[in-house]
């Protein structure tokens, strides 16, 4: 089976760095990747890692290290407009997500 | 990335009625379309793949014969909801992968009265 585990909750205030942790298992794994997803909107995608290290886009980055099982979702300078619901998820036969992390940033 | 287009955002039906839901890839052929199943506060569940021109994979515990999907052409797959009742309510979204990433439509909120 396939297994995702996050915070279910963070809060941070503007301009703060969060980091959002994914822990997963998973079969035939090929990646993880980040969604965003507003109150009533559709996910958006953040961030993908095929490999270990550390990818960067604007305030996003997002890291992953396989043998460890374990990613993270690295959001800098917080603003507003961050508060929202963010999931990992697992990319092997398909995209399983993890349960979210919603995160609230306040003034 | 993918623009992917999905009518009506929003649908109100009476029990025992259907509802068809129609995903559209807009700038990309999509042999395979992800259907998604969201209650409110919830992850994102898997309900099935549909594959073009052939039959879609249904995730466990999902229903084939209520949630009817078609894939027939590279740009469109529907998701009907066959005699819709109170517990099927809940956020439809679909989408496509291109470059192991996921774009999605913008969903559909389905009531069932």
């Amino acid at each position: 089976g396939q297994s995702l585990e996050q915070p279910s909750e963070v809060t941070a205030v503007e301009g703060a760095i969060v980091q959002i942790n994914c822990t997963y298992q998973t079969s035939g794994f090929y990646g993880l990747s980040w969604y965003q997803q507003h109150d009533g909107g559709a996910p958006t995608f953040l961030s993908y890692n095929g490999l270990d290290g550390l990818e960067e886009t604007g305030r996003f980055s997002s890291f992953l290290s396989r043998s460890d099982s374990y990613g993270y979702l690295l959001l800098q300078e917080l603003q507003m407009k961050d508060s929202a619901s963010y999931f990992c998820a697992a990319y092997g036969q398909n995209f399983v997500f993890g349960p979210g992390t919603r995160l609230s940033v306040l003034p | 990335g993918a623009v992917v287009s999905q009518h009506p955002s929003w649908v109100i039906c009476k029990s025992g009625t259907s509802v068809k839901i129609e995903c559209r890839s807009l700038d990309f052929q999509a042999t395979t379309m992800f259907w998604y199943r969201q209650f409110p506060k919830q992850s994102l569940m898997l309900m099935a793949t549909s594959n073009e021109g052939s039959k879609a994979t249904y995730e466990q515990g999902v229903e084939k014969d209520k949630f009817l999907i078609n894939h027939a052409s590279l740009t469109l797959s529907t998701l009907t909801v066959t005699s819709a009742h109170p517990e099927d309510s809940s956020f439809y979204i679909c989408s496509v992968v291109q470059a192991e990433k996921l774009f999605f439509g913008s969903g559909t909120q389905l009531s069932v009265l």
